[in-house]
C-alpha cells in the first residue's frame, strides 16, 4: 500500500514549455486533490475529483488543467509553464468528507 | 480580516519547555478545524482535529474557541522532534469536501536543546 505517489520529485522547465505532474493512489479514494505551496504561503487548492470523471476548479486554476479517467490516477497539466507557476505541487487525497487528507511527497518545480 | 491567520514564528523553545499558539479564522460558520504538521520541504500529515470541548493527543492539545473565533495548540515537554511549522486548517463551511478546506500559512518552531 503505497499511498499516495507524486512523480516527478524535482523538475526545472523553461518559460512555455508544457509537462504533466502524475499522481496516483492505491486506496481507492474518491476525492483527490491538487495543491499548490509557494515559500512562507499557505497551501492553495488548484483543482479537486470527487469522483472518475468529475473534476472542478479550486482557487488557483489558471494554468492548469487536470483529468480524472480512473479512481486511481489525477494528472495535473501545466501547458504554457510561466515564472509564476515556480512552486510546490502536493497532490492528496481521501476517502469521503471529513477525513484527514493523505498527501503525496510533492513535487518541486522551477519555472525559468 | 484574513480567513485563516497565523503567526509565522519562529518560535525558539527550550527542550522540555511548554509552548502554545493560536490561529484565527474569520468564517463563523466553519464547522471543522485541524493541525497539521509540516517538516521542512515535506508534505503536511495530520496532527489532530480539533473538537468542540477541546481534545488531548499525549503531550498535545487542541482547544477551540468558537465565541473569538480561534483554536490553539499546546505542546508540554518539547522535544528536538517537535520542529516543524504546524498549519492550522479549517473548513469554510458546514461541508466536509476538502475543496472546502482553508490552510493558514504555518507557525514555525524549534526546538532547541
Amino acid at each position: 500500500n503505497a499511498g499516495v505517489t507524486q512523480t516527478p520529485k524535482f523538475r526545472i522547465l523553461k518559460i512555455g514549455q508544457s509537462m504533466t505532474l502524475q499522481c496516483t493512489q492505491d486506496m481507492n479514494h474518491n476525492y483527490m486533490y491538487w495543491y499548490r505551496q509557494d515559500p512562507g504561503m499557505g497551501l492553495k487548492l488548484i483543482y479537486y475529483s470527487v469522483g472518475a470523471g468529475i473534476t472542478d476548479k479550486g482557487e488557483v486554476p489558471n494554468g492548469y488543467n487536470v483529468s480524472r479517467s480512473t479512481t486511481e490516477d489525477f494528472p495535473l497539466r501545466l501547458e504554457l509553464a510561466a515564472p509564476s507557476q515556480t512552486s510546490v505541487y502536493f497532490c492528496a487525497s481521501i476517502p469521503g468528507p471529513y477525513s484527514p487528507l493523505h498527501f503525496g511527497n510533492g513535487t518541486r518545480l522551477t519555472v525559468t | 480580516r484574513k480567513e485563516v491567520e497565523q503567526d509565522p514564528g519562529p518560535f525558539n523553545v527550550p527542550e522540555g519547555a511548554t509552548v502554545a499558539f493560536n490561529c484565527t479564522y474569520s468564517n463563523s460558520a466553519s464547522q471543522s478545524f485541524f493541525w497539521y504538521r509540516q517538516d521542512c520541504r515535506k508534505e503536511p500529515k495530520l496532527l489532530m482535529s480539533v473538537y468542540s470541548s477541546g481534545n488531548e493527543d499525549g503531550r498535545f492539545t487542541a482547544q477551540l474557541n468558537r465565541a473569538s473565533q480561534y483554536i490553539s495548540l499546546l505542546i508540554r515537554d518539547s522535544k528536538l522532534s517537535d520542529s516543524a511549522t504546524y498549519l492550522c486548517v479549517v473548513t469554510r463551511g458546514t461541508g466536509g469536501g476538502a475543496d472546502g478546506l482553508t490552510f493558514g500559512k504555518g507557525t514555525h518552531l524549534i526546538i532547541q536543546p
